[in-house]
């Protein structure tokens, strides 16, 4: 089956750097994307990685390594209003989209 | 570029009645729309992935009478859940693929729905 895992919370405090794994197994592979979602909203695009390596973005990065089928998503300098759930889905050899459950990050003064 | 968006943001309906969903990709056009379901503090859960001028292809469980979707055109996908009922309060969010790029999709800001 497919399988996408990632922690369900993590806190970590206003200033700090914090990484959020994410380890997949699916059938096919595509690219792996980070989504930010706050409460009540829809979830935004923050990161793609499709090839092996590190993509930086300003406070974001994002790495991929696809033979260990594992990705992190790096923030640093975090603010208060990055406090928000982070997904991570692979699009998987139909181009279709495998959802993780989403990391709850709460961020502390 | 690649905005979606949903209409409306919240409904209110009672039991048993019929309501709407529309999304539109504003700026450009998709060959392929999605619709998610989230209840709270849950994961997005796949409904049905719709492909213009055919039908839609839903996931397992998702019961394709009750949850009608109709994507007439290469901006325009609607989802009517029909026969509502309280269970079927949720977060019910569009999303669409781009033709160009990393197949990333674009997600409408979601509906509200709430069944009483």
């Amino acid at each position: 089956g497919q399988n996408i895992d990632q922690p369900t919370e993590m806190t970590a405090t206003e200033g700090a750097i914090v990484q959020i794994n994410c380890t997949y197994q699916t059938s096919g592979f595509n690219g792996l994307f980070w989504y930010q979602q706050h409460a009540g909203e829809a979830p935004t695009f923050l990161s793609y990685n499709v090839l092996d390596g590190l993509e930086e973005k300003g406070r974001f990065s994002s790495f991929l390594s696809r033979s260990k089928g594992y990705s992190y998503l790096l923030l640093k300098e975090l603010q208060m209003k990055d406090s928000a759930s982070y997904l991570c889905a692979v699009s998987d050899s139909n181009y279709q989209l495998i959802w993780g459950a989403g990391t709850k990050l709460i961020i502390k003064p | 570029g690649a905005v979606v968006s949903q209409h409306p943001s919240w409904v209110i309906c009672k039991s048993g009645t019929s309501v709407k969903i529309e999304c539109r990709s504003l700026d450009f056009q998709a060959t392929t729309m999605f619709w998610y379901r989230q209840f709270p503090k849950q994961s997005l859960m796949l409904m049905a992935t719709s492909n213009e001028g055919s039908k839609a292809t839903y996931e397992q469980g998702v019961e394709k009478d009750k949850f009608l979707i109709n994507h007439a055109s290469l901006t325009l996908s609607t989802l009517t859940v029909t026969s509502a009922h309280p269970e079927d309060s949720s977060f019910y969010i569009c999303s669409a693929r781009a033709p160009e790029g990393p197949n990333e999709q674009f997600f409408g800001p979601g509906t509200r729905l709430t069944v009483l």
